[in-house]
């Protein structure tokens, strides 16, 4: 079964220190990647995508993710955060099998220290 | 252009009530589907629409959860009877045309089962 693992269950960083999330799946074709963000009150939004090409995507607010085939990883970065960062991320995979449904990591929480 | 929208964005009922939700989604788009998140844990798809029709109900928990989506345009999932587990964020997400796409999801709503 596909499945998608955030190694981190909550993150609490300074501002303008550097962010790594790390994600991996399980799922041995072709996917589509994403990872969702969800900030205090809203609702969850698009945060950057992978359907094909260069594997380092860059989205927006300054974040960017690298598609690592080999090690079934797409891992989340930031070069320096700030307190508006603080937000619950989530990874998600969507099977070019499955053209229905996004597999959802279990989140991992960001909290900025001011 | 209007995003997706749910309603109510929360829903407080006793166990053994019955709870209605609806969807609306994108103007235009033909796939519309539901997932879930239970206190915690990741985001979990329930089923997905194509217009009017059940393309995929896999993930519907068990047989008190009833989606509907007539006319091809809103949907609406009923939890009748409610139990306590069922207790959790809704959302609703849309996307169009065909193949593996970027879904955008509406701002759930939070159902709480006493």
């Amino acid at each position: 079964a596909q499945s998608v693992s955030q190694h981190n269950h909550h993150v609490i960083l300074s501002e303008a220190a550097s962010l790594e999330l790390g994600c991996n799946y399980s799922y041995g074709g072709t996917v589509n990647l994403f990872w969702y963000v969800q900030y205090p009150g809203q609702h969850l939004q698009l945060l950057l995508k992978y359907f094909s090409g260069d594997p380092l995507v860059k989205g927006i607010k300054g974040f960017e993710a690298e598609f690592i085939k080999s090690k079934f990883s797409f891992n989340l970065r930031k070069p320096s955060v700030q307190w508006s960062d603080t937000a619950e991320y989530f990874c998600a995979v969507l099977a070019y099998s499955s053209a229905s449904k996004i597999i959802f990591g279990s989140g991992t929480r960001l909290s900025i220290r001011p | 252009e209007a995003g997706v929208t749910q309603f109510p964005s929360h829903s407080v009922i006793e166990k053994g009530q019955t709870v209605t939700l609806r969807c609306d989604p994108i103007s235009g788009h033909d796939n519309l589907y539901w997932y879930r998140r239970v206190m915690g844990k990741e985001i979990k798809f329930l089923l997905h629409f194509v217009k009017e029709s059940k393309q995929d109900e896999s993930g519907m928990p068990n047989n008190r959860f009833l989606a509907e989506r007539t006319g091809g345009t809103y949907s609406t999932l009923k939890v009748q009877p409610a139990e306590l587990e069922d207790s959790g964020v809704y959302f609703c997400a849309s996307s169009q045309g065909t193949g593996p796409l970027e879904q955008f999801f509406g701002p759930g709503t939070r159902l709480t089962v006493l």
